[in-house]
């Protein structure tokens, strides 16, 4: 079984604030993917990176960043010098390998900047 | 065009209705799937098509009639919803199914309110 835990329900920054989403993950598997999207108000899902168990590397986006730990389960986001439009629910999916397997999202967390 | 377009935007219902919700995409995508999504929940998958055959049904309740006419097209057919089916219902594609690195598209969903 695979499972995504996102603890943090909601966080509220001020604008140009550093915030740090969590996503720790639990999987079986030696092959998987872990994803983040975001869903703004409009209520879209947005893809924003995807990763792959085998690649350890973190990577920079811009004002996003993310850093992939197996030691840890984690695949953390950080979102640089917060702005308005980064108000979101972020959600962090994770994906096995081997036949089909769905996606298993977390259950998000409500991003809140304030101006 | 990476646009997912779902239509209606809102729907209400009563229990006796039927009603369908459709979705488009013109990306060349041959997976096409159905989420649907409560309140302050993620995403929970219900339906997949691959190659405009159904692959996957999530035990999805008999009220729920997918179809997928062509690959740039997917319908949900609504009939005898409850209210507890009141939700977001989202559509997603991607570029095939069975892929664990896919990355998904989303539409901006059907508010749908059965009362």
């Amino acid at each position: 079984a695979q499972k995504v835990t996102q603890a943090q329900t909601e966080i509220s920054v001020v604008e140009k604030e550093d915030v740090t989403l969590d996503c720790v993950y639990e999987t079986r598997d030696t092959t998987y993917y872990l994803f983040w999207y975001k869903q703004p108000p409009s209520g879209e899902l947005v893809f924003l990176i995807r990763r792959n168990s085998f690649d350890e590397q973190n990577e920079i986006s811009g004002r996003y960043s993310w850093n992939f730990q197996k030691s840890t389960s984690s695949f953390n986001f950080t979102i640089t010098a917060s702005q308005v439009v980064d108000s979101a629910v972020y959600f962090c999916a994770l994906r096995n390998s081997g036949g089909y397997q769905k996606v298993t999202f977390g259950t998000g967390t409500k991003l809140q900047v304030i101006p | 065009d990476t646009e997912v377009t779902q239509t209606p935007k809102h729907l209400v219902m009563g229990m006796t209705n039927k009603k369908s919700l459709k979705c488009e995409q013109h990306m060349g995508h041959r997976a096409m799937y159905w989420y649907k999504q409560k309140a302050k929940k993620p995403p929970e998958l219900m339906f997949v098509y691959s190659y405009e055959k159904l692959s996957i049904n999530e035990s999805v309740p008999s009220r729920f009639s997918p179809e997928c006419p062509n690959s740039s097209l997917l319908n949900l057919h609504l009939h005898a919803l409850q209210p507890e089916d009141s939700a977001l219902y989202l559509c997603a594609s991607s570029l095939q199914d069975g892929r664990p690195n896919e990355k998904l598209f989303f539409g901006s969903g059907t508010q749908l309110s059965v009362l």
